[in-house]
């Protein structure tokens, strides 16, 4: 089992849904939590860190699920520039190598 | 500069030649991370710096890797005797400090082709 696996998708969805993805890990020392961005031939970019609590920024929501090891990142009123690859990323209690998922893939059409 | 910079943006070599890329970290920031990407495929790590060491270099896929980094700043990673399954992009990437919570920042990659 990958330490980190996502659903490559592509979800494809009409501007203004609102779009949920998950991400599951499996070693449950796992620490540190985000999601990165990562358009088409660029790098990947920070996009947000996930607490425990759960976190907002904007139209963008991140959450954590300990019990069930997985984080998802929600995305409301989809715009055409989100469309990208969102990478889970994950770095074990210990580690400094933050270990990152294989992406999904969003297209928001018009 | 302001952000992580790489180089060569391109790279296309004949297989067994030997490639060096370089990083050029964001300044002081003292973590430097190596990763490849092929087309389609997840981010691979290879070695991660702390400073001018390599506490691990457990992702290097072959002793044909091999990089340095020198003066907590400029890293190159070595490939010698390219094969054709060494093409993807490469990325480097440089963070803060050592906590295990902080966020990585990007180059724009060496993208590496080996004919």
């Amino acid at each position: 089992r990958k330490e980190v696996e996502q659903d490559p998708g592509p979800f494809n969805v009409p501007e203004g849904a609102t779009v949920a993805f998950n991400c599951t890990y499996s070693n449950s020392a796992s620490q540190s939590f985000f999601w990165y961005r990562q358009d088409c031939r660029k790098e990947p970019k920070l996009l947000m860190s996930v607490y425990s609590s759960g976190n907002e920024d904007g139209r963008f929501t991140a959450q954590l699920n300990r019990a069930s090891q997985y984080i998802s990142l929600l995305i409301r009123d989809s715009k055409l520039s989100d469309s990208a690859t969102y990478l889970c990323v994950v770095t074990r209690r210990g580690s400094y190598i933050p270990t990152f998922g294989r992406g999904t893939s969003l297209i928001v059409h018009p | 500069g302001a952000g992580v910079s790489q180089s060569p943006s391109n790279k296309v070599t004949e297989k067994g030649k030997d490639v060096e890329l370089r990083c050029d970290p964001i300044s002081g920031h003292t973590a430097l991370y190596w990763y490849r990407q092929s087309l389609g495929q997840g981010l691979e790590f290879l070695i991660y710096f702390q400073g001018n060491s390599a506490p691990d270099k457990s992702g290097l896929p072959s002793d044909r890797f091999s990089a340095e980094r020198t003066g907590g700043s400029v890293s190159t990673l070595t490939i010698q005797r390219t094969q054709q399954e060494d093409s993807a992009v490469y990325l480097c990437a440089s963070s803060p400090s050592t906590g295990t919570n902080e966020k990585l920042f990007f180059g724009s990659g060496t993208q590496l082709s080996v004919l």
